[in-house]
């Protein structure tokens, strides 16, 4: 089993362009979250979708979108990136109170 | 607002020494409280967690002390050695919510 994956791995933005980061599980299961981390600010979630085909905004969820494509991917989108997304962003899948992260994607917002 | 609030940020441990780690937390709905620990470029991982209705919860030389009554919670690391060198969170959550604290940045030197 991978866990939960996440693409890419690093990415330099400009200011005002767009991206999607994508995550997958194969765990099956029902509960994914995208989390954004920053210095003194632990994790922070901005979107969760607590099965299928549902989505819910969490603390910081203003300039993002998510798309809950099945059971297995959960995807963020920026819309027109800003200097203030540059951050750390964590995916993480939910099993019985646990959750599993991915290794995270670094973006950064020039 | 921050609903967990973790203290300190960065902590300093000499081998062989106790690590301590507190956190408080603001809704008593929160019914699970979890430690996570995250190594430089990877994702947090659970270390240990504990559910309100027991005062303590020991696995090894990771400790969980919980205090209902008080709203706060602590992680103790007996014998701390180096490879214990992580950053911390902890995290109060129900069902589908989880929060997080700020991070604890510890570092045990040989």
């Amino acid at each position: 089993n991978a866990g939960v994956t996440q693409t890419p791995k690093f990415q330099v933005l400009k200011t005002g362009q767009s991206m999607t980061l994508q995550c997958a599980q194969d765990m099956n299961h029902n509960s994914m979250y995208w989390y954004r981390q920053d210095p003194g600010m632990g994790l922070r979630l901005i979107y969760y979708s607590a099965s299928e085909g549902t989505t819910d905004k969490g603390e910081v969820p203003n300039g993002y979108n998510v798309s809950r494509l099945n059971k297995r991917e959960f995807s963020l989108r920026l819309e027109s990136a800003a200097p203030s997304q540059t951050s750390v962003y964590f995916c993480a899948s939910l099993d019985r109170n646990e959750q599993f992260f991915g290794p995270g994607t670094r973006l950064t917002v020039l | 607002q921050q609903q967990v609030k973790q203290s300190p940020q960065s902590l300093i441990v000499q081998k062989g020494g106790i690590s301590i780690i507190n956190c408080a937390y603001e809704n008593t709905a929160f019914d699970y409280f979890p430690w996570y620990q995250q190594f430089p470029g990877k994702g947090p991982a659970l270390l240990i967690a504990i559910r309100p209705d027991v005062s303590e919860k020991k696995e090894g030389r990771f400790t969980i002390s919980f205090n209902k009554s008080a709203k706060q919670f602590s992680l103790h690391i007996m014998d701390s050695q180096p490879g214990d060198s992580a950053t911390y969170f902890c995290a109060a959550s129900r069902l589908n919510d989880m929060r997080f604290g700020a991070g604890t940045r510890l570092t045990v030197k040989p």
